[in-house]
């Protein structure tokens, strides 16, 4: 069965300091995947997407983001983290042929520390 | 563009209530879709559509019903509340091409007492 998990529910880093959140998914075909960020009482907005080509992504914000098929894995970067990233973050996977139904992640919460 | 747009933002019922959150875009998209989101489980599709007179049943749509009479509306209809539907609702919208990005709305927090 498809699924996407992101390893850690909570992460805490200082201003400044870098941030990777992790992605691991299972789906039997070439996936579409996406990172999207949750501000406080805010909707989902999307960071990045990938879907072919180069497998590092650059998205908004400064953020990036490496799909690794060999550990199944599309991790979210960032190389200074900045207070107004504090969010929640969701990792999505979608069908090659269709990405309107996408399987989420159940995210995780970013602090950040000044 | 407005993009997607949600209303209420907040609103609290009582258990039997029923209630129509309203959802509406002005892009065009053919896709629409309703999210639930609750603590510790993410983001669970409740109803989608592809397109006006197309609907769909997601992961949890028990309670839920959904019409699409149009391209730009797609209101979720509560029928009889449950404190169980007590959650944010999220409306997201999608054009076709299969490698568009999804539109969220700013969401409606339900409270059912």
């Amino acid at each position: 069965a498809q699924s996407v998990t992101q390893p850690d529910i909570h992460i805490t880093v200082s201003e400044g300091a870098s941030l990777e959140l992790r992605c691991n998914y299972s789906y039997g075909a070439t996936p579409y995947l996406f990172w999207y960020v949750q501000s406080p009482g805010q909707g989902l907005q999307l960071l990045l997407k990938y879907f072919s080509g180069d497998t590092l992504v650059q998205g908004i914000k400064g953020f990036e983001a490496e799909f690794k098929r060999s550990q199944s894995s599309f991790n979210l970067r960032k190389p200074s983290v900045h207070w107004s990233d504090a969010a929640e973050y969701f990792c999505a996977v979608g069908d090659a042929g269709n990405n309107r139904k996408l399987i989420w992640g159940l995210g995780t919460s970013l602090a950040v520390n000044p | 563009n407005a993009g997607v747009t949600q209303t209420p933002k907040f609103q609290v019922l009582k258990t039997g209530q029923s209630m129509t959150l309203q959802c509406a875009q002005d892009m065009n998209h053919e896709y629409m879709s309703w999210y639930r989101q609750d603590p510790g489980m993410g983001l669970r599709l409740i109803h989608y559509s592809v397109g006006a007179g197309i609907t769909d049943q997601g992961e949890v749509p028990n309670g839920y019903n959904v019409s699409r009479s149009t391209t730009e509306d797609f209101p979720l209809r509560l029928l009889s509340a449950a404190p169980s539907q007590t959650s944010v609702y999220f409306c997201a919208s999608t054009a076709a091409k299969s490698t568009d990005t999804q539109y969220f709305g700013p969401g409606t927090r339900l409270t059912v007492l």
